[in-house]
């Protein structure tokens, strides 16, 4: 059972336009949530978070939105650029201080066109 | 060195040997984990670090072995690899345990058993 759903596995948009990627939980006790991107051949890179006492994180050309009540979040990116291209990683974790990582959503391809 | 370091980067290995994937940061934190990521799947936590001297199992501990002696070491065993075990394993760390710190991720290491 996926806790951490991302139901796109891939999502084409042109460059200039904004990217909207959309994430699905199902645990409510997931507090903090991360987005990470990654290139072919290289480990995820960290992009973005935000913890549930927010609804908004903004950062540059990303902007991470939670809906608590629909246990859904996403991340914008606007403009989209081609280095943007990348596989992008919904991730969540519970809070409890304990170490007991991250659960990802299976990933969302984006692909930038000219 | 800078950030996580892994060992090998790639290996193929027969089915019944064993098996050990280094990994070393340099950044002194310390909590330290292990993600296998198969295609279709995300990435899922096999063991985790809170601190050195202590271990946990994550979602997918089957098979697999780890130890953490000291903070910037965290090496994950394969006792008897299978060919199921074939995927890419990605080491990450933290800075501190708890839900949230951000990790990063080391360029990962691609195993085929065989």
């Amino acid at each position: 059972d996926q806790q951490v759903k991302q139901n796109s596995p891939s999502l084409s948009v042109q460059e200039g336009r904004i990217s909207i990627l959309n994430c699905d939980y199902t645990n409510s006790m997931f507090d903090y949530f991360l987005w990470y991107k990654k290139y072919p051949a290289e480990g995820p890179t960290f992009l973005i978070s935000i913890s549930s006492i927010k609804d908004k994180n903004e950062d540059g050309r990303f902007t991470v939105f939670l809906n608590k009540s629909a246990k859904h979040l996403s991340l914008h990116i606007v403009p989209s650029q081609p280095g943007d291209s990348a596989v992008y990683f919904c991730a969540a974790s519970r809070g409890g201080g304990g170490a007991d990582g991250l659960t990802f959503g299976k990933g969302t391809h984006l692909i930038i066109q000219p | 060195i800078a950030g996580i370091t892994q060992a090998p980067t790639s290996q193929i290995l027969a089915a019944g040997r064993r098996m050990t994937l280094r990994c070393t940061q340099d950044m002194r934190h310390n909590a330290m984990y292990w993600y296998r990521q198969d295609l279709g799947l995300g990435l899922r936590l096999i063991h985790y670090s809170n601190t050195a001297g202590t271990t946990g199992k994550g979602e997918v501990p089957d098979g697999y072995s780890v130890s953490r002696a000291n903070t910037d070491d965290f090496p994950l065993t394969l006792a008897s690899a299978v060919p199921s075990q074939t995927s890419v394993y990605f080491c990450a760390s933290s800075e501190v345990a708890g839900a949230y710190n951000e990790q990063f991720f080391g360029p990962g290491t691609r195993l085929t058993v065989l």
